[in-house]
């Protein structure tokens, strides 16, 4: 079956340096992945999409890699900043036939960023 | 604009007793889903509305759980009898020609 893992460890950095997560996926060919921001007590927010042929996408201070030889996506964070401190999930449409755009979830991985 | 709303925030209810959770996506979309989410983990896909379109119910956990959407906009999820491992946080999130999903606040709901 379809599985997505995320570190389910906290990530720890100090302000100002480059935070990298890691979503790896397996018995899964996915044409994109996406990446969520969540803060506690509220809905996962979008922050990047990146498709199948795309090795790299950018948005101000994040970046997102997509291997799909790996089958694994890396999100990274530069110069982070507290206010960064949120769970990171990261998504990928469902497989199998029909138009179904229902995302899968890894459970996330939590990150802290220390003043 | 107005984002994607969820009723009510919380919920606490008797083991047995049914609950209705209400989702109202943002006006123009034509897509809607329903995400489970426990203490600690990920989203778990329930059921996604598309259109006029049969749903895709393939996440729901039993039969005990069933949900519709009136009118292409506003639905209701419902479940019957509740148990305790029902409590969880209800998302649900609307998308329009997009993978790009919208997220409400969700709706925690406790089983006592």
């Amino acid at each position: 079956s379809q599985k997505i893992e995320q570190n389910s460890e906290a990530l720890n950095i100090q302000e100002g340096k480059t935070a990298t997560l890691t979503c790896n996926y397996t018995n899964y060919s996915p044409a994109y992945l996406q990446w969520y921001r969540q803060d506690p007590g509220r809905g996962p927010v979008f922050l990047l999409l990146i498709r199948e042929n795309e090795k790299e996408k950018r948005k101000e201070r994040l970046k997102v890699t997509f291997d799909t030889t790996l089958k694994q996506s890396l999100f990274h964070i530069t110069a982070s900043q507290p206010a960064d401190s949120a769970t990171y999930l990261c998504a990928l449409r469902a497989g199998g036939s029909g138009n179904t755009g229902k995302l899968i979830f890894g459970q996330g991985t939590t990150l802290q960023v220390k003043p | 604009g107005a984002g994607v709303s969820q009723s009510p925030s919380n919920k606490v209810t008797e083991k047995g007793k049914d609950v209705e959770l209400r989702c109202d996506p943002i006006s123009g979309h034509t897509a809607l889903y329903w995400y489970r989410q426990s203490l600690g983990q990920g989203l778990e896909f329930l059921i996604y509305f598309q259109g006029n379109s049969a749903p895709d119910k393939s996440g729901l956990p039993s039969d005990r759980f069933s949900a519709e959407r009136t009118g292409g906009s506003v639905s209701t999820l419902t479940i019957q009898r509740t148990q305790q491992e029902d409590s969880a946080v209800y998302l649900c999130a609307s998308s329009f020609m997009s993978p790009e999903q919208f997220f409400g606040p969700g709706t925690r709901l406790t089983v006592l």
